[in-house]
């Protein structure tokens, strides 16, 4: 039984799309997490939610916005998409601020 | 200067061998200290968490953090092949701040 799960896990689509990616956790966590690998695998903080509410949230163009709809499920909307978006993003989950993080397998998105 | 520097190798080390993995970091505020593991294609294991300085030990891995030098390490005594993969160190302040992530290690455990 997968603890975070997202979906799709691999995303290909074009320039200028406007695409979605789903995350699940069934751990129980009250804080939820995205983030970006980039191709030299670095990873980097894009949003965090603690019970349904927006607690961290980077410098990213505002074409992504995520939403928690319940504090087991994270999603991202990418409006507009651009080549630079290309990236693996993994959602996280953890209990408390400071417990270790629960990593999904990731989605990797593709523009062309 | 980053907030947390790590080597990115590659290591190539033979089986058996003991594994010494590092990183420095710049901000003393950091209280928090992970390691994970991440397999090609898969999302990072969380394998060690240390709250401020100290040791910690789960099996053949050892994680020690100094906080006066800045420094942590990540120790793997009689490595396996199955222990190839990129080895990334993480910090945290406290409160409502992210996970902080080097820029992994790649090891290549050689049979």
């Amino acid at each position: 039984d997968t603890a975070v799960s997202q979906t799709p896990k691999y995303l290909v689509t074009q320039m200028g799309n406007d695409k979605s990616i789903k995350c699940e956790q069934n751990l129980g966590h009250d804080t939820m997490y995205w983030y970006k690998q980039d191709s030299k695998k670095f990873l980097k903080i894009m949003f965090s939610y603690n019970n349904k509410e927006l607690i961290i949230n980077e410098t990213v163009p505002n074409r992504f916005s995520p939403k928690s709809p319940d504090k087991a499920h994270l999603n991202l909307h990418i409006n507009s998409l651009e080549l630079g978006d290309s990236a693996v993003y993994f959602c996280a989950s953890s209990q408390s601020r400071t417990g270790g993080y629960t990593f999904g397998s990731g989605t990797r998105l593709t523009v062309v | 200067q980053k907030e947390v520097e790590q080597d990115p190798g590659p290591l190539s080390v033979p089986e058996g061998a003991i594994v010494s993995l590092n990183c420095t970091y710049s901000n003393s505020a950091f209280q928090y200290f992970m390691w994970y593991r991440q397999y090609s294609r898969k999302g990072p294991e969380l394998l060690m968490y240390t709250y401020s300085s100290g040791n910690k030990e789960d099996g053949r891995f050892t994680a020690q953090v100094d906080k006066s030098s800045k420094y942590i390490s990540l120790f793997i005594r009689d490595s396996q092949p199955s222990d190839s993969a990129t080895y990334l160190c993480a910090m945290k302040r406290p409160g409502n701040t992210p996970l902080v992530f080097g820029k992994g290690t790649r090891l290549s455990v050689i049979a």
